[in-house]
């Protein structure tokens, strides 16, 4: 079993839908959990960063974390064609060897249907 | 501000030929990691570096690849000889090590083919 582990998908929705990402992991160290968006031939980039249980927005986009589930969550709203990318999540250890290293999901890759 | 800036973008070699990746991270970052991604698969560290010093080189399959980050900006990341398997995207990244946060900020990668 993976340390996480991340539906690859891929997942098709219709423009205007609400997004549902999740990721789940079996490590009970990791307590930094991100969220990265990664257009095709680019980079990922980071969209959301948290480190508590509950809930954290940012726009259209809300981060979820639940810790004693070992299950993480990423809501898009009012989903956009723009929207469509590959979603990593990642995350990492508090503190201590290692805790810079990020283990990342296999991605979900998400098209938005105008 | 600039973001990680890496060459070349895209580069097809037949096996067993050296190949060689340039990073430069955002200015002022110290930390520098490289990584690589497997074609549907998330990234996975290879090197971190801090400053000029390699703090985690574990990942890094050291009979074939080698890095090094003089003067503790620019970095380059060697393959040689390449393998069939080695074909993926090599993503550098950069952070400031200052905060627990440590966000890192990735470059476009270089896409690799070994033929």
């Amino acid at each position: 079993q993976k340390e996480v582990e991340q539906d690859p998908g891929p997942l098709s929705v219709p423009e205007g839908a609400i997004v549902s990402l999740n990721c789940t992991y079996s490590n009970s160290a990791f307590q930094y959990f991100m969220w990265y968006r990664q257009y095709s031939r680019k980079g990922p980039e980071l969209l959301m960063y948290t480190y508590s249980s509950g809930n954290k927005e940012d726009g259209r986009f809300t981060a979820q974390v639940d810790k004693s589930s070992k299950y993480i969550s990423l809501f898009i709203r009012d989903s956009q064609p723009s929207d469509s990318a590959t979603y990593l999540c990642a995350m990492k250890p508090y503190s201590g060897a290692g805790s810079y290293q990020l283990t990342f999901g296999k991605g979900t890759k998400l098209s938005v249907i105008p | 501000e600039a973001g990680v800036v890496q060459s070349p973008r895209y580069k097809i070699i037949e096996k067993k030929q050296p190949v060689a990746f340039w990073c430069n991270p955002i200015s002022g970052h110290n930390t520098l990691y490289w990584y690589r991604q497997n074609l549907g698969q998330g990234p996975e560290l290879l090197i971190r570096y801090e400053n000029e010093e390699a703090v985690d080189d574990s990942q890094l399959p050291k009979d074939r690849f080698s890095a090094e980050r003089l003067k503790g900006v620019d970095s380059t990341l060697k393959i040689q000889p390449a393998e069939l398997g080695d074909s993926a995207v090599y993503l550098c990244a950069s952070s400031l090590i200052w905060n627990i946060e440590e966000t890192q900020y990735f470059g476009p990668g270089t896409r690799l083919l070994v033929l």
